[in-house]
């Protein structure tokens, strides 16, 4: 099936430094990616809304500022935590439809970050 | 807006009983179901999609049914396993390039 991979699958940075977490569909071209974000013991949350070629499309309450999510082509998305903070440790999953496929949901291995 | 409810919040069965997960939605244009599993600090798994025109998919002990009339599905598990223990998550994704709604998850545990 089509595979969405996302990269790193962990990390731990400083407070006050940046993290760039890639995603990439591996075999079909995704003009729209999604950022989700699941605390501890809570369901996955959409963040936002990632349009090839255009800006992202952020959910109430997620600063864009703080996460700048770039869509470049047709198979990456990249989301970058700025000035990260102990409170944006969390477990961040991208998503893409693949429309040619029933559009089916994958999702990219996830990403766990820890800010020390 | 999507709302999507599963019950129950968490499960605990000794291995080999069938059990049943439900997931209800609140708005009926979907264009497909999705089951997955997390297991902890993991990402998700799929485990079976059900298209709006199905009835009901199946993938070994998974079987997966859908009314989207009454905006239910539910996931059939037979004969658990202690490696069946996980979070169980239903997603809805809309039609066109949207976003999947996700269920708020039953967290299952199989007791050897």
């Amino acid at each position: 099936g089509a595979v969405v991979s996302q990269h790193p699958s962990w990390v731990i940075c400083k407070s006050g430094t940046s993290v760039k977490i890639e995603c990439r569909s591996l075999d079909f071209q995704a003009t729209t990616m999604f950022w989700y974000r699941q605390f501890p013991k809570q369901s996955l949350m959409l963040m936002a809304t990632s349009n090839e070629g255009s800006k992202a499309t952020y959910e109430q309450g997620v600063e864009k500022d703080k996460f700048l999510i770039n869509h470049a082509s047709l198979t990456l998305s990249t989301l970058t935590v700025t000035s990260a903070h102990p409170e944006d440790s969390s477990f961040y999953i991208c998503s893409a439809r693949d429309m040619d496929r029933g559009a089916e949901a994958f999702f990219g291995q996830g990403t766990r970050l820890t800010v020390v | 807006k999507q709302e999507v409810t599963q019950i129950p919040a968490a499960l605990s069965v000794p291995e080999g009983e069938n059990l049943v997960l439900n997931c209800s939605f609140t708005d009926s244009a979907i264009y497909n179901l999705q089951w997955f599993r997390q297991d902890p600090g993991k990402g998700l798994t799929s485990l079976l999609l059900i298209q709006s025109s199905q009835r009901e998919q199946t993938s070994g002990r998974l079987n997966a049914s859908l009314d989207k009339s009454s905006g239910r599905s539910t996931l059939y598990i037979a004969a658990s396993q202690p490696g069946d223990s996980a979070t169980y998550l239903c997603a809805v994704p809309p039609g066109g390039y949207q976003k999947v709604t996700f269920g708020t998850g039953t967290k299952l545990q199989v007791i050897p």
